[in-house]
């Protein structure tokens, strides 16, 4: 199975700031990797696939890169609605789908 | 609206059977291949299993963790996809989600890549 890991686990920022998260998967992944939001108690919410595309209705704040085993979400403006956990996904070598452990965005 | 809605969630023993249901609306249900997935409390995401369209035999696929206590199942003709759970763990406990997927299906097979739209989930306790 292909491992996921993000980092960093948990990051301060403030309104307007701009943040990256770091996903490194075990292989390459051919930007094989989608990126989710996630809030307290809701489900997630599809952000960025195939690395960098930007999902319909997504915010053209958020954005992706990466190659082979390295990926970044990058939000530019951090807005208050954006402070939420993130996840990465791969689906290069499926089933099984796996996802990193989630960077935590709060509010500094 | 493509909308998703879980229901069924409970508190059950160690050892018991829960079935928890996807109802869908807003999109062809019997075109998608349906994903399960769950959440600890405070922990991140996990994949548990998939089911094709009837067109692809509605063949499912299932994490190593629920293979042979779990099965999905689908009624085309009301949206509604199950999950079935046997021989449930404590460590079960989770929010169960379902997802659509949108993905590549080739003349033998379809897998979902990426999950764009997924129900508020439901919870599944297990605990004597």
């Amino acid at each position: 199975d292909i491992q996921m890991t993000q980092s960093p686990s948990s990051l301060s920022a403030s309104v307007g700031d701009r943040v990256t998260i770091t996903c490194r998967a075990s292989q390459v992944i051919s930007n094989s990797l989608a990126w989710y939001q996630q809030k307290p108690g809701k489900a997630p919410k599809l952000l960025l696939y195939t690395a960098s595309k930007l999902e319909s209705g997504v915010p053209s704040r958020f954005s992706g890169s990466g190659s082979g085993t390295d990926y970044t979400l990058t939000i530019n403006n951090l807005q208050p609605e954006d402070f939420a956990t993130y996840y990465c996904q791969q689906y290069f070598s499926i089933p099984p789908y796996t996802f990193g452990q989630g960077t935590k965005l709060d509010i500094k | 609206e493509v909308q998703l809605v879980e229901s069924g969630g409970d508190l059950v023993q160690p050892g018991r059977s829960l079935r928890v249901s996807c109802s869908t609306s807003g999109f062809p249900f019997g075109d998608y291949v349906m994903t399960w997935f769950r959440q600890a409390p405070g922990k991140g995401l996990e994949w548990v299993g998939f089911i094709r369209t009837k067109g692809y035999g509605g063949t499912t696929e299932y994490a190593a963790s629920v293979k042979g206590r779990f099965s999905i199942s689908r009624e085309d003709s009301k949206s509604i996809a199950y999950l079935q759970m046997n021989n449930l763990k404590t460590e079960d406990t989770a929010v169960y989600y379902c997802s659509r997927g949108r993905g590549y299906c080739s003349s033998t097979n379809c897998f979902p890549y990426y999950f764009d739209y997924w129900g508020q989930g439901t919870l599944v306790t297990v605990s004597s």
